[in-house]
């Protein structure tokens, strides 16, 4: 079965620092990867997503991942975070022939104003 | 487009006791799920729907939890008796079918946060 490592716990920025946070998964085969988001006392909202194609990937509020299918990696980055971006970031993949979400413990991120 | 559905937001019980909660998934959405995450950890799937029938159930801890979607739309999952493990938050989410396709976007109620004490 597949598994997600995000390595990150907290992470705490200023804003306008750039920001990588890390994902790499465990599975064999072709997967469908995921970056979530959960605000504060909100519901989890899609971020970006990797079906296939171009192994970098645009979401939305000017986030990008990037898949290196070598090192079974789906990073997150962002070049200039905002006060906003303050959430908990969830990496999660997919196998083609089970929609069953296998996420990532998660990564706070707390940007400082 | 409304989204998923659920309630109760907050609980509190006692140990032993019992609780459920409710979801709506999004019109017209023919596979729901229901997560559980606990603090610090992220959604571990607890059961999938496909219309009223189960497609997988392998995380549910079937001697104390219990789930149904009768007519293929709401559904109710049920926790009897609790444990003080359970203290978590129960995400419902709704997709279109249980494809994997990238048109196929699972969405997520905003939870129903349990405290079991």
């Amino acid at each position: 079965a597949q598994s997600v490592s995000q390595h990150n716990h907290h992470v705490i920025l200023s804003e306008a620092a750039s920001l990588e946070l890390g994902c790499n998964y465990s599975y064999g085969g072709t997967v469908n990867l995921f970056w979530y988001v959960q605000y504060p006392g909100q519901h989890l909202q899609l971020l970006l997503k990797y079906f296939s194609g171009d192994p970098l990937v645009k979401g939305i509020k000017g986030f990008e991942a990037e898949f290196i299918k070598s090192k079974f990696s789906f990073n997150l980055r962002k070049p200039s975070v905002q006060w906003s971006d303050t959430a908990e970031y969830f990496c999660a993949v997919n196998a083609p022939d089970n929609n069953d979400m296998r996420f990532g413990a998660g990564t706070r991120l707390t940007v400082k104003p | 487009e409304a989204g998923v559905a659920q309630s109760p937001r907050y609980k509190i019980i006692e140990k032993r006791q019992s609780v459920a909660f409710w979801c709506n998934p999004i019109s017209g959405h023919a596979t729901l799920y229901w997560y559980q995450q606990i603090l610090g950890q992220g959604p571990k799937l607890l059961i999938q729907f496909q219309n009223n029938g189960v497609v997988d159930d392998s995380q549910l801890p079937k001697d104390r939890f219990s789930a149904e979607r009768l007519k293929g739309v709401d559904s109710t999952l049920k926790i009897q008796p609790a444990k003080l493990e359970d203290s978590a938050v129960y995400l419902c989410a709704s997709s279109l079918d249980m494809g994997t396709y990238s048109g196929n976007t699972i969405y997520f109620g905003e939870g129903s946060w349990l405290t079991v004490v």
